[in-house]
């Protein structure tokens, strides 16, 4: 268990819809990092926060936005879903997003959109 | 152009060899870091192990050693005695340290262990 929490695990919805995708860091850690994982892109970089501020992003469509709470809990929004969004979305935290620190992952959410 | 390039696609090795798995980058920051991930079929990304640009010894944690050549940009991992359950999906990652911090993930190697 890595200590990052993800939920849900599953989520099937259909186009259009919005849906939000909830990551809790591991204990102490204050930076927190979205990635989508989909069969023909690898694990693409979406956006990255640290103690609640932006601070690198990566491709994130528009239509998706992210942020991180006072309680470093961190929420992706993805919005007017299209079925290309569907993949494994994880979510990871390290102690302050610098140097040497490896990233914890959680499980991931499984989007599918219909 | 591709920061992280994994040229193998899949590779199939037989139980008990060492593999070695590709991994070339590309930066112009003096200052980076290297890692490797390793996903099970279950999904879940697991940490195995981490370079740094400026670190004088090639890493090594257990049976996992990374192969750095930085003229060459590259930073193989090589797996020693391989087990049935090193089949997975293998990740190398880098982080530039001078610049946003973000870490970009190469495509992967899916690795099979042949008993």
């Amino acid at each position: 268990d890595s200590g990052v929490t993800q939920t849900p695990k599953h989520l099937i919805t259909a186009t259009g819809q919005r849906v939000t995708l909830r990551c809790s860091p591991r204990s102490g850690d204050l930076s927190v990092y979205w990635y989508q994982q989909s069969l023909d892109q690898g694990l693409q970089f979406l956006i990255q926060y640290y103690n609640g501020e932006e601070r690198a992003k990566g491709n994130i469509l528009e239509r998706f936005s992210a942020q991180q709470f006072p309680d470093l809990h961190s929420e992706l929004n993805l919005s007017s879903l299209e079925l290309g969004d569907s993949a494994l979305y994880f979510c990871a935290s390290s102690v302050d997003g610098t140097g040497r620190e490896k990233l914890f992952f959680g499980s991931g959410t499984q989007l599918s959109v219909l | 152009a591709q920061k992280i390039t994994q040229t193998q696609p899949g590779m199939f090795v037989q139980e008990k060899e060492a593999v070695t798995l590709d991994c070339t980058y590309d930066t112009s920051d003096p200052s980076y870091g290297l890692f490797w991930y390793k996903q099970p079929s279950s999904g879940e990304m697991i940490f195995l192990i981490y370079q740094g640009s400026y670190d004088q010894q090639n890493a090594t944690e257990g049976r996992y050693s990374l192969n750095f050549q930085k003229a060459r940009k590259s930073a193989n991992l090589v797996i020693s005695a391989s087990q049935l359950g090193d089949s997975a999906m293998y990740f190398c990652a880098m982080r530039e340290t001078n610049r946003d911090d973000k870490i970009i993930f190469g495509k992967g190697t899916r690795l099979h262990i042949l008993p």
